[in-house]
């Protein structure tokens, strides 16, 4: 069964400081996998995703994300977080054969002034 | 990026009633579309795959007669929770892949619906 684990609940960083939220899968063959931002009472609004090719994935916002196939992991970057970047990130990974998206837990990043 | 809508986004009602939550692909068409759930602080659960012109597919857990789906057309699905309860109370999110070529494209995302039951 594919799945993937975001293992902090949350992560505090200092504005201007850079920001890592990690994400790890589990699946069977090429992984397709996604990151989402959901802001507070709001639907999810995608960053970036990874298919094939380059692993440093750039995305919306400053994101970005680096695929690891070794470590299947797939951890959310950003070189100088924003206050504005709190919010609820989730990883996501697709079914084979289906448009399916199985979520990780998500993990809360609260950035400080 | 592509528009997905919910309405309404935001409704109360009492215990025993039903709720009928639409999601719309705005400009462009989706054949499937998803139906989730989010408790508080907590992840989303997918509740059911809805098919155009067929029956809805439910996540192993999720009574089917009790959230009812119908994707009547390639640009709305309906959620309808029928006899809702308290426990009912949830965010509700729907997402659809738009029809493209590759199937690896992202899903776009309704705002959610926030029901409360009383």
């Amino acid at each position: 069964a594919q799945s993937v684990a975001q293992p902090e609940d949350q992560v505090n960083v200092a504005e201007g400081n850079p920001l890592t939220v990690k994400c790890t899968y589990s699946v069977s063959g090429n992984p397709y996998l996604f990151w989402y931002v959901q802001y507070p009472n709001r639907g999810l609004q995608f960053l970036l995703k990874y298919i094939t090719g380059d692993n440093l994935v750039k995305g919306s916002y400053g994101f970005e994300a680096e695929f690891n196939k070794s470590q299947t992991s797939f951890h959310l970057k950003k070189p100088s977080a924003l206050v504005s970047d709190s919010a609820l990130y989730f990883c996501a990974v697709r079914g084979h054969n289906t448009d399916k998206l199985i979520f990780g837990t998500g993990t809360r990043l609260q950035v400080f002034p | 990026g592509a528009v997905v809508s919910q309405h309404p986004s935001w409704v109360i009602c009492k215990s025993g009633t039903s709720v009928k939550i639409e999601c719309r692909s705005l400009d462009f068409q989706a054949t499937t579309m998803f139906w989730y759930r989010q408790f508080p602080k907590q992840s989303l659960m997918l509740m059911a795959t809805s098919n155009e012109g067929s029956k809805a597919t439910y996540e192993q857990g999720v009574e089917k007669d009790k959230f009812l789906i119908n994707h009547a057309s390639l640009t709305l699905s309906t959620l309808t929770v029928t006899s809702a309860h308290p426990e009912d109370s949830s965010f509700y999110i729907c997402s659809a892949p738009p029809q493209r070529v590759t199937s690896y494209n992202e899903q776009f995302f309704g705002p959610g619906t926030r029901l409360t039951v009383l």
